[in-house]
C-alpha cells in the first residue's frame, strides 16, 4: 500500500530564510506532484516530476525528485510573506491511467515579517 | 481557463438528510475524482470515475455513492449524512493518460452536519 509522509507538518519561517519540505513516499512510482492550499482555497497545482532527477523551477519554490530514494523535495529560497500556504505532495500509481493519487499531510507554512 | 466547479461553497444538513454535492468540469477530461479534507489528515479519496457511469471506490467509500451519467458532471451523495461526515470535500478532474495528467481541482464544499 502505497503511504506517502510530509515533513514536516508546520512551519513558521522568518522572511529572508531557506527551507526545505520533505515528501518521502513507501513504493515504487511514476510520478510526483506538488500542489499548494492557500487558507479557504482549493489545491493549486505547481511542479510535476516525472523522473529520477528531474528538478523543477518556479520564483522562489524548487522541487526536485530522487525514485531512488522515494522522496522529493520542495526547497524555499528567501522566503516572502506571499508563500504563506499549505503545500502538499501527492504521488501517483506505479503505471495506470487513472491517475490515483495519494496525498501527503500537508505542510503549513507560515511565512514571518 | 480550465475549470472545476461545485455546486455550494458552504452547506449546512441536518443528521439523517440525504445530500448531493455537483461537480461540473470543462476541459472534457476523462477522470473525475471526490475527496475529503480533514486537518491532519491530508486528502483522502473518496470515490473515482474514469468514464460515463464508471466508478471505483477510493479509500474511504463507506456512507457515500456516487453518480455519473455525463462526462463533465459527477455527484456526490451521502445517503443519510452523520456528524462525522462534516468535512471539506474537494472534487478533481484530469485526463485519462498523459504525460503529466494533472489533477485539477475545484473550489470546495464545506458540509456541515449539524
Amino acid at each position: 500500500e502505497l503511504k506517502v509522509e510530509q515533513n514536516p507538518l508546520f512551519l513558521s519561517m522568518q522572511e529572508g530564510k531557506n527551507y526545505t519540505i520533505y515528501c518521502n513516499y513507501s513504493t515504487t512510482s511514476d510520478r510526483l506532484y506538488w500542489y499548494r492550499q492557500d487558507p479557504g482555497k482549493s489545491l493549486e497545482s505547481l511542479f510535476v516530476l516525472l523522473s529520477n532527477g528531474a528538478v523543477k523551477q518556479e520564483g522562489r519554490l524548487m522541487a526536485s525528485l530522487d525514485t531512488k530514494a522515494r522522496l522529493s523535495t520542495l526547497h524555499i529560497t528567501a522566503a516572502v510573506h506571499d508563500l504563506s500556504a499549505t503545500y502538499f505532495c501527492a504521488v501517483g500509481g506505479a503505471g495506470g491511467a487513472t491517475n490515483k493519487l495519494i496525498f501527503g499531510t500537508g505542510t503549513l507554512l507560515a511565512v514571518q515579517p | 481557463d480550465v475549470k472545476v466547479t461545485q455546486s455550494s461553497r458552504y452547506l449546512v444538513k441536518r443528521t439523517g438528510e440525504k445530500v448531493f454535492l455537483e461537480c461540473v468540469q470543462d476541459m472534457d477530461h476523462e477522470n473525475m475524482f471526490w475527496y475529503r479534507q480533514d486537518p491532519g489528515l491530508g486528502l483522502r479519496l473518496i470515490y473515482f470515475s474514469y468514464d460515463v457511469k464508471m466508478k471505483e471506490k477510493g479509500d474511504i467509500p463507506e456512507g457515500y455513492s456516487v453518480s455519473r451519467e455525463k462526462k463533465e458532471r459527477f455527484s456526490l451523495i451521502l445517503e443519510s449524512a452523520s456528524t462525522n461526515q462534516t468535512s471539506m470535500y474537494l472534487c478533481a478532474s484530469s485526463r485519462l493518460a498523459g504525460a503529466y495528467n494533472e489533477q485539477f481541482f475545484g473550489p470546495g464544499t464545506r458540509l456541515t452536519v449539524l
